[in-house]
């Protein structure tokens, strides 16, 4: 499996106050993503990365930011947190284009009270 | 609109038995699929997958079948084992396009 961590595991944060999720991974993948988990919805994608400084947006975009200014690292910013965006977080990186896997982090948890 | 289903929400299957999840989609553009399996509170782990160009892929114990005309897949698990007890997740994708559309996901409880 690819090395990857995210930081926090878990935050519980307020309604308005901004969050930012950390994605790390020591595969040298061009390829990452953000996607977040709810009951009923399967996983669904927020963000991915085609390289650094290269992002584009998934189908669950709107109030979610990103930044990868290093191979290794993919941040997700949530500018003013809000009930609808707790969740479980997970980050995942893929190597190349085409078939390959994706390779997925293990997950923050986030609460917004 | 769910292009990718999991219409099982769980399944329980005897161990040494075969578990059999399955998949079903709409959008006739996806050539690509996957199955990922998740233990609680870990990310997911990647399976199996299969190109539309086959219609059977093997690995071990885990054979995934795909049947384009109607646009469902499956994955047969035998023998079952207790460790694979866990949530599993059919995903789908388009060549070229990086968005991998997930299943709900199916509980599989094997019981010993």
């Amino acid at each position: 499996d690819a090395g990857i961590t995210q930081s926090p595991r878990h935050k519980v944060t307020e309604t308005g106050t901004p969050v930012t999720l950390r994605c790390h991974q020591t595969e040298n993948h061009r390829y990452m993503y953000w996607y977040r988990q709810d009951p009923g919805h399967g996983l669904r994608l927020i963000h991915y990365s085609y390289g650094v400084k290269d992002t584009d947006k998934g189908e669950v975009s709107d109030g979610y930011s990103v930044s990868r200014s290093k191979t290794e690292d993919f941040l997700l910013t949530l500018e003013s947190a809000t009930s609808s965006q707790t969740s479980v977080y997970f980050c995942a990186s893929r190597a190349q284009q085409g078939t390959d896997t994706q390779y997925f982090g293990p997950g923050t948890r986030l609460t917004v009270l | 609109d769910q292009q990718v289903k999991q219409n099982s929400p769980s399944l329980s299957v005897q161990e040494g038995r075969i578990s059999i999840l399955n998949c079903d989609y709409t959008n006739s553009m996806f050539d690509y699929f996957l199955w990922y399996k998740k233990y609680p509170a870990e990310g997911p782990t990647f399976l199996i997958s299969i190109s539309s160009i086959k219609d059977k892929n093997e690995d071990g114990r885990f054979t995934v079948f795909l049947n384009k005309s109607a646009k469902h897949l499956s994955l047969h698990i035998v023998p079952s084992q207790p460790g694979d007890s866990a949530v599993y997740f059919c995903a789908a994708r388009i060549v070229g396009n990086e968005k991998l559309t997930f299943g709900t996901g199916t509980r599989l409880t094997i019981i010993p």
